[in-house]
């Protein structure tokens, strides 16, 4: 039962562009929602957050939206660099706690 | 502080041993997670603790998995007689209090490979 899904397993975007990253999610008690960075070897780094009471949250180039009505969040990056290339998982917990992770979205920023 | 060690980094084991791995966290956190990835897919969580009391445990955790953190500090996940859909990639992650929205810091991991 995926709570957490994201629906496209890779992204392509040019140097400068702006890349946009989606998550959806079922469980309408989830009040955190993260987006973790990982490159291959490494574990997942925490990159950005938002509490189900705000709909943006913004962090230099990285700006989290979501949109509680639709399950429905996704993760900007504008401008894209090359060493944004990774794999953006989501994540979302009712309680802080235990975090449900989505499937992964690999980006790839072209130069 | 040197973040949160995962060893070892792999692990090849023959199916029914018994294998354990250490994680140590950031000495500051309170909050201790494992957590196991396989191919294609997210990390799903297996259990945390806090300080040296395991206060939740996933479905997925069979009887075969034992986590122990004894003192609170560092944390051992034992898997008793391996199977091969145990290969994974076990994750440990740390966080002072709950996660919340600041979310854990992961180890490396450790990679399992049940021949």
């Amino acid at each position: 039962d995926q709570q957490v899904k994201q629906n496209s397993p890779s992204l392509s975007v040019q140097e400068g562009r702006i890349s946009i990253l989606n998550c959806d999610y079922t469980n309408s008690m989830f009040d955190y929602f993260l987006w973790y960075k990982k490159y291959p070897a490494e574990g997942p780094t925490f990159l950005i957050s938002i509490s189900s009471i705000k709909d943006k949250n913004e962090d230099g180039r990285f700006t989290v939206f979501l949109n509680k009505s639709a399950k429905h969040l996704s993760l900007h990056i504008v401008p894209s660099q090359p060493g944004d290339s990774a794999v953006y998982f989501c994540a979302a917990s009712d309680t802080g706690n235990q975090f449900y992770f989505g499937t992964g979205t690999s980006l790839t920023v072209i130069p | 502080d040197t973040g949160v060690s995962q060893n070892p980094r792999h692990k090849i084991t023959k199916r029914g041993q018994n294998v354990t791995f250490r994680c140590d966290p950031i000495s500051e956190h309170n909050r201790l997670y494992w957590y196991r990835q396989t191919l294609g897919q997210g990390p799903e969580f297996l259990t945390y603790f806090q300080n040296e009391a395991q206060l939740e445990k996933s479905r997925l955790l069979s009887d075969r998995f034992s986590a122990e953190r004894p003192k609170g500090s560092f944390s051992t996940l034992e898997i008793q007689r391996t199977e091969q859909g145990d290969s994974a990639m076990y994750l440990c992650a740390s966080s002072q209090g709950a996660g919340g929205l600041y979310g854990y810091t992961f180890g490396s991991g450790t990679r399992l490979t049940v021949v």
